[in-house]
């Protein structure tokens, strides 16, 4: 069965120090795989995705994933953290024949001055 | 380009009473996926309506229905509500296409309270 994991429910940074968000999957087959941000009240957008080839992805935002198929990991980068990046942020993966999405329980960064 | 809309924004409903919610689909897309998030939760998906027919279905019981009517739009019915259905409803459309993933777009969400 799918499944995906967030570890860390809430991570606190400073303006401008780097950012790591972890995402591990289970998934039978080649996931594919997402990062998708919500602010408070809105849906959700959509970082980055991968699919297949290069597993180092870059997504809007300054954001980038490495997929990591020996550690099942897909974690969520950026060197330099801006206070319009406090959100929510879930990974995701792709499976099915509807190709509906399954997501972690999310990550909720804030951005301290 | 218009994206994907939801309607209502925010709704208030009574244990037992039954909702409606809508969504329309991003232009030029062709299936609607419908998904469930309870506060501090991720997206749960309930199911996708593809040519106007259910196309797969998440853990949810038959009291949570759907329509997709021939313009892509989608409609959420969940009957007999509970106080766990209270939550923020996503609706997210694609371009289904045989034998490739499919990016989901998302709309904003209807926030269901039930009391």
């Amino acid at each position: 069965a799918q499944s995906v994991t967030q570890p860390d429910i809430h991570i606190t940074v400073s303006e401008g120090a780097s950012l790591e968000l972890r995402c591990n999957y289970s998934y039978g087959a080649t996931p594919y795989l997402f990062w998708y941000v919500q602010s408070p009240g809105q849906g959700l957008q959509l970082l980055l995705k991968y699919f297949s080839g290069d597993t180092l992805v870059q997504g809007i935002k300054g954001f980038e994933a490495e997929f990591k198929r020996s550690q099942s990991s897909f974690n969520l980068r950026k060197p330099s953290v801006h206070w319009s990046d406090a959100a929510e942020y879930f990974c995701a993966v792709g499976a099915g024949g509807a190709n509906n999405l399954f997501f972690g329980t999310g990550t909720r960064l804030t951005v301290i001055p | 380009e218009t994206g994907v809309t939801q309607s209502p924004t925010h709704l208030i409903k009574t244990r037992g009473q039954q909702v409606t919610l809508r969504c329309s689909s991003q232009s030029g897309h062709n299936t609607v996926s419908w998904y469930q998030q309870a506060l501090g939760q991720g997206p749960q998906f309930i199911f996708q309506y593809y040519r106007e027919e259910e196309n797969g279905r998440g853990n949810f019981p038959p009291r949570f229905s759907g329509l997709q009517f021939p313009n892509y739009s989608s409609e959420l019915n969940v009957n007999a509500l509970e106080l766990d259905d209270s939550a923020l409803y996503l609706c997210a459309s694609s371009l289904l296409r045989t034998g490739s993933y499919n990016e989901q777009f998302f709309g904003p969400g209807t926030r269901l309270t039930v009391l």
